[in-house]
């Protein structure tokens, strides 16, 4: 079967830096992607990692390594706006599905 | 217009009927997915979808049944509900690639 893990809440002050981790236990692995919630939305992609390393978008950076069964969200220059949830999400072998965790709650102060 | 659309966005009824919830998209994507999303416990992935002929079920599936009319139209059928069936349903597509899923607004259901 197939588990993700990531912390169910974090606070962190507007412009700081926060990471939020993610492992992971899988059948079988195709990559991390990362996706944002706000309230009463839908969820948005974020960003997608198949190899070990660091991908950049902006203000978001997502890390992955495949031997640790980990990876990791990096928020920049936190805004407001940024207060969201946040979910981990593993692609099986073969990327057929694809499997979220329970969310993290970010809450961003002023 | 929406991309994916989900139609009823809100609905409420009661035990014992049979409720189906509908998705259309635009995008041309060959992959069509029903997640469920409580409180606390993130996105469960219910059936999924590779073409009209291709069903799979998910992670929880019991009570619930789907099917693919057309390559842009995948509906989610219970078929006697029940009040632990209370949730928001999105619906998805997507395709190879990067695996990035394109959600519906949610349609939130409510068994009484």
């Amino acid at each position: 079967g197939q588990s993700l893990e990531q912390p169910s809440e974090v606070t962190a002050v507007e412009g700081a830096i926060v990471q939020i981790n993610c492992t992971y236990q899988t059948s079988g692995f195709y990559g991390l992607s990362w996706y944002q919630q706000h309230d009463g939305g839908a969820p948005t992609f974020l960003s997608y990692n198949a190899l070990d390393g660091l991908e950049e978008t902006g203000r978001f950076s997502s890390f992955l390594s495949r031997s640790d069964s980990y990876g990791y969200l990096l928020l920049q220059e936190l805004q407001m706006k940024d207060s969201a949830s946040y979910f981990c999400a593993v692609r099986d072998q073969g990327g057929f599905k694809t499997i979220f965790g329970a969310g993290t709650r970010l809450f961003v102060k002023a | 217009d929406a991309d994916v659309t989900q139609t009823p966005r809100n609905r409420i009824t009661k035990t014992g009927k049979r409720i189906m919830l509908e998705c259309s998209q635009t995008k041309g994507h060959d992959r069509m997915y029903w997640y469920r999303q409580d409180p606390g416990l993130g996105l469960r992935l219910i059936y999924y979808s590779f073409d009209v002929k291709d069903i799979n079920k998910g992670e929880i599936s019991d009570g619930y049944s789907v099917s693919r009319q057309a390559q842009a139209k995948f509906s989610l059928s219970l078929e006697s509900a029940i009040p632990n069936q209370t949730a928001l349903y999105f619906c998805a597509t997507g395709t190879g690639g990067n695996g990035e899923l394109f959600f519906g607004e949610g349609s939130r259901l409510t068994v009484l």
